[in-house]
């Protein structure tokens, strides 16, 4: 009865490569989030969306395109990886966007080599 | 520009020794703050929303304020099982969205 899942929780690959993250939740929330957590442990908000539509679209390089089929589904997908994209992934979700605390997944370690 | 600063970056203390950690923000306006807590390998864990300065909540051994310009997490006789990493985020005003903004955490180690 996991609340936020994702899929796969570490991937390792070559640069140049192709690679998804898939998550999904099943807490009836409407709005999604990619958060990067760099070795510093920082997290960045990536994208957001609600309702199915993009309402957060941060400064990312466009090898990253999200896509949310339903409001239950937020994936993720990067072309050509780069070294620099070696980092913990992190899909959560929220009902509504005004203030509330998010639910987060447990993470998708991708290292890119 | 909108900014979290959270310190120390790493507590340890004995069990049962209480403590604050402390997060400090700059935001044009604040619409909440929020403390998360993380285990290694896992996601953040939400615990505590404060909108308005002099908020307090309070969980089991933790307790959240908030003042203007900076928030507290206090912890009462810390145990083991409160060693983690405690992240604080805000969200700006000014956000339309649900963006927020968070530091890079105090890592808190008890010791038995």
């Amino acid at each position: 009865d996991t609340a936020v899942s994702q899929t796969p929780k570490y991937l390792v690959t070559q640069m140049g490569n192709d690679k998804s993250i898939k998550c999904e939740q099943n807490l009836g929330h409407d709005t999604m989030y990619w958060y990067k957590q760099d070795s510093k442990k920082f997290l960045k908000i990536m994208f957001s969306y609600n309702n199915k539509e993009l309402i957060i679209n941060e400064t990312v390089p466009n090898r990253f395109s999200p896509k949310s089929p339903d409001k239950a589904h937020l994936n993720l997908h990067i072309n050509s990886l780069e070294l620099g994209d070696s980092a913990v992934y992190f899909c959560a979700s929220s009902q509504g966007i005004q203030g509330r605390g998010y639910t987060f997944g447990s993470g998708t370690r991708l290292t890119v080599v | 520009e909108d900014q979290v600063t959270q310190s120390p970056e790493a507590l340890r203390l004995q069990e049962g020794e209480s403590s604050s950690l402390n997060c400090s923000y700059t935001v044009s306006g604040l619409r909440g703050l929020f403390w998360y807590r993380q285990d290694p390998g896992k996601g953040p864990e939400f615990l505590f929303t404060l909108y308005s300065a002099g908020e307090e909540k309070e969980k089991e051994r933790l307790k959240a304020t908030l003042t203007k310009k900076e928030s507290f997490l206090h912890i009462t006789a810390p145990k083991p099982e409160d060693s983690a990493t405690y992240l604080c985020a805000v969200q700006p005003e000014y956000s339309s969205a649900s963006k927020i903004i968070f530091g890079s955490g105090t890592r808190l180690s008890i010791r038995p």
